[in-house]
């Protein structure tokens, strides 16, 4: 089975910072890659799938790259509604989640 | 715009059955494959089941296999999860998702607000 692994599991940034999360696949995945979004007390909401491809409505500071077993989501300039959890998930068959990365506002 | 509402959770004692519901409205209900996912209380996101758009197929996470049924009522727009045999491992508030697709890619673009099913005696 593949697994995804998500580093870091946290992390604290200020408002204004670059942020960046990385998520490795345990085989190739080419580019069946989703990202969600976790608020708070929230629902889950898709952010970018096929790896780099935006969801209508997510903000264009949100951006996904990578392909194949290294993935990476950036957060261009860190927003105070940006603080979540952010999974990443490889689809395409049975669909295994990352762990998680929790961010916060420093 | 897109609406999956659950509901059926609540407190169940461990062997015991409980069935989920989630309407589904705003959208085609037909067009679109089903999914269950799972979340434990302070953990992560566990994919549960999938139905086709047409029910015409299933697939489910061994963890739940032989123990969950997912179905689908295409003239009520509703996706049910019956849980039979419960356990205490599954607590967890339980989303319906919808796939983009008729037959399943495995992501998920629209959930529902989650219903908790607590396993305890």
């Amino acid at each position: 089975d593949i697994q995804m692994t998500q580093s870091p599991s946290s992390l604290s940034a200020s408002v204004g910072d670059r942020v960046t999360i990385t998520c490795r696949a345990s085989q190739g995945i080419a580019n069946y890659l989703a990202w969600y979004q976790q608020k708070p007390g929230k629902v889950p909401k898709l952010l970018i799938y096929a790896a780099s491809t935006l969801q209508p409505g997510v903000p264009s500071r949100f951006r996904g790259s990578g392909s194949g077993t290294d993935f990476k989501l950036t957060i261009s300039s860190l927003q105070p509604e940006d603080v979540a959890t952010y999974y990443c998930q490889k689809y395409k068959s049975v669909p295994p989640f990352g762990q998680g990365t929790k961010v916060e506002i420093k | 715009q897109v609406q999956l509402v659950e509901s059926g959770g609540g407190v169940v004692q461990p062997g015991r059955s409980l069935r989920l519901s989630c309407a589904a409205s705003g959208f085609t209900f037909t067009d679109y494959a089903m999914h269950w996912v799972r979340q434990a209380p302070g953990k992560g996101l566990e994919w549960v089941a999938v139905i086709w758009f047409d029910g015409s197929n299933t697939y489910y996470a061994d963890s739940v296999k032989g123990r969950f049924t997912i179905s689908r009522d295409n003239s009520r727009n509703t996706l049910y999860l019956q849980m039979n045999s419960l356990r205490a491992d599954d607590t967890a508030v339980y989303y319906c998702a919808r796939d983009p697709y008729y037959a399943p890619i495995y992501y998920f673009d629209s959930w529902g607000q989650g219903t908790l099913v607590t396993v305890s005696s």
